[in-house]
């Protein structure tokens, strides 16, 4: 099994450009969630989906954070204008529905903001 | 709110025990887990408890979870110097449909050889 598939690993740009993540879940999983990690404030949820659908987007900082899942294999975080206070780690994992809600994590993308 | 706390740094010397613990708030917590994070990586699921069992064994880990104190350990028999790391408890409540995870601050396991 690939395992989550984050892309890209590192992101350096400048303050006010749009910048997307994207993320693969696991075949067969059917939760994915995007959480940012900080220094300040640690691990975050930004917002999940169950079945392509969001359910939870209360993470979400603000109308400039969006996310998309179009289909069961795909989903993008875009930050649009992007500020420097959004440099983090930014991770998306995925999980089976039922059982024990076990989330398998992608490597994370680094996005620094200048 | 659910709100999970950990110790920040822990100093172990390779081939001790090391014992990570957890506290966390929240009685409707389902299920319990630990995730490792080395440098640079992603978080690795380690173990996971339910609410209902007081202790899991995995080879070299052990899981202690105290429901009426609401105290969550993880315990690492033997401890090498590839188990540096910062390792996260986190919990979920499946029951009341939470399923993000919230995590503590983690703790900063350093190995000393």
């Amino acid at each position: 099994d690939a395992g989550v598939i984050q892309s890209p690993r590192h992101e350096v740009t400048e303050m006010g450009q749009e910048v997307t993540l994207r993320c693969k879940p696991i075949s067969g999983h059917n939760s994915l969630f995007w959480y940012r990690q900080t220094m300040m404030r640690g691990l975050e949820l930004l917002i999940y989906f169950n079945n392509n659908v969001p359910i939870d987007d209360s993470g979400m900082p603000e109308d400039r954070f969006s996310a998309k899942m179009p289909n069961a294999s795909f989903s993008t975080l875009k930050i649009q204008p992007s500020e420097p206070r959004d440099s983090a780690v930014y991770f998306c994992a995925s999980v089976r529905q039922g059982g024990s809600n076990e989330q398998y994590f992608g490597p994370g993308t680094r996005l620094t903001v200048t | 709110g659910e709100d999970v706390e950990q110790s920040l740094f822990l100093s172990v010397r390779e081939g001790d025990s090391s014992v990570i613990n957890c506290t966390y708030t929240d009685s409707s917590s389902t299920y319990l887990y630990w995730y490792k994070q080395e440098p640079g990586a992603g978080l690795q699921l380690l173990t996971y408890i339910f609410s209902n069992m007081d202790m899991k064994q995995d080879q070299r880990l052990t899981v202690l979870l105290n429901k009426k104190d609401k105290h969550l350990s993880l315990r690492i028999a033997d401890t090498q110097t590839g188990d540096s790391a910062i390792y996260f408890c986190a919990e979920s409540q499946i029951d009341t449909g939470r399923r993000a995870l919230t995590f503590g601050s983690g703790t900063r396991l350093q190995v000393q050889p």
